[in-house]
């Protein structure tokens, strides 16, 4: 049971254009999500998070949005910088006694070109 | 701050021999410590949660007795693959939090470790 999804395996992307990736769950007990970028043979970098009362949250280039409705959340990244190239993986948190334990989705391959 | 060392990043066994794995939290006391595996172009999978001075406990499918996890102190968690076979070889990755109330712990990795099991 995938409660944390990516549904785009890759996405690929010119410099300095905007690179979108989606997120879906479905456990409607997850409060906090977050973003990591993931280079082979390294552990997730975390990039930004938002939690659940929150429907934007912005750190500089990289914008996270929630839609709690649709249990939805994007990850933005604008400009996208050939740097950007990596796998990003959303990660989802119950809260409480969970707190800290995550559940990742299958992650995204961003490509930048130059 | 909220850094996690963790060693090695890379080892190479035998099957039938044991590895150790190590975390720590360098400048904040990880309570609880959260393991987990990645396999090759998958994503990172819970495999257990250990809280200091406790039992370790288990996501299902998960074999304790082949995975033994130890977090005898505040700094400090480890990983022990038992009687490594090949199909263990996968990237394992730990994460550490710290007492309820302080935020983001809990949400940095270790580097990760690279086992090979041939």
């Amino acid at each position: 049971d995938q409660q944390v999804k990516q549904n785009s395996p890759s996405l690929s992307v010119q410099e300095g254009r905007i690179s979108i990736l989606n997120c879906d769950y479905t456990n409607s007990m997850f409060d906090y999500f977050l973003w990591y970028k993931k280079y082979p043979a390294e552990g997730p970098t975390f990039l930004i998070s938002i939690s659940s009362i929150k429907d934007k949250n912005e750190d500089g280039r990289f914008t996270v949005f929630l839609n709690k409705s649709a249990k939805h959340l994007s990850l933005h990244i604008v400009p996208s910088q050939p740097g950007d190239s990596a796998v990003y993986f959303c990660a989802a948190n119950a809260g409480g006694t969970s707190y800290g334990k995550l559940t990742f989705g299958q992650g995204t391959i961003l490509t930048v070109h130059p | 701050g909220a850094v996690v060392s963790q060693h090695p990043s890379r080892v190479i066994c035998k099957s039938g021999t044991s590895v150790k794995i190590e975390c720590r939290s360098l400048d904040f006391q990880a309570t609880t410590m959260f393991w987990y595996r990645q396999f090759p172009k998958k994503s990172l999978m819970l495999m257990a949660t250990s809280n200091e001075g406790s039992k370790a406990t288990y996501e299902q499918g998960v074999e304790k007795d082949k995975f033994l996890i130890n977090h005898a102190s505040l700094t400090l968690s480890t990983l022990t693959v038992t009687s490594a076979h090949p199909e263990d070889s996968s990237f394992y990755i730990c994460s550490g939090r710290g007492p309820s109330g302080l935020a983001n712990y809990g949400y940095t990795f270790g580097s990760g470790t690279r086992l090979t099991v041939v």
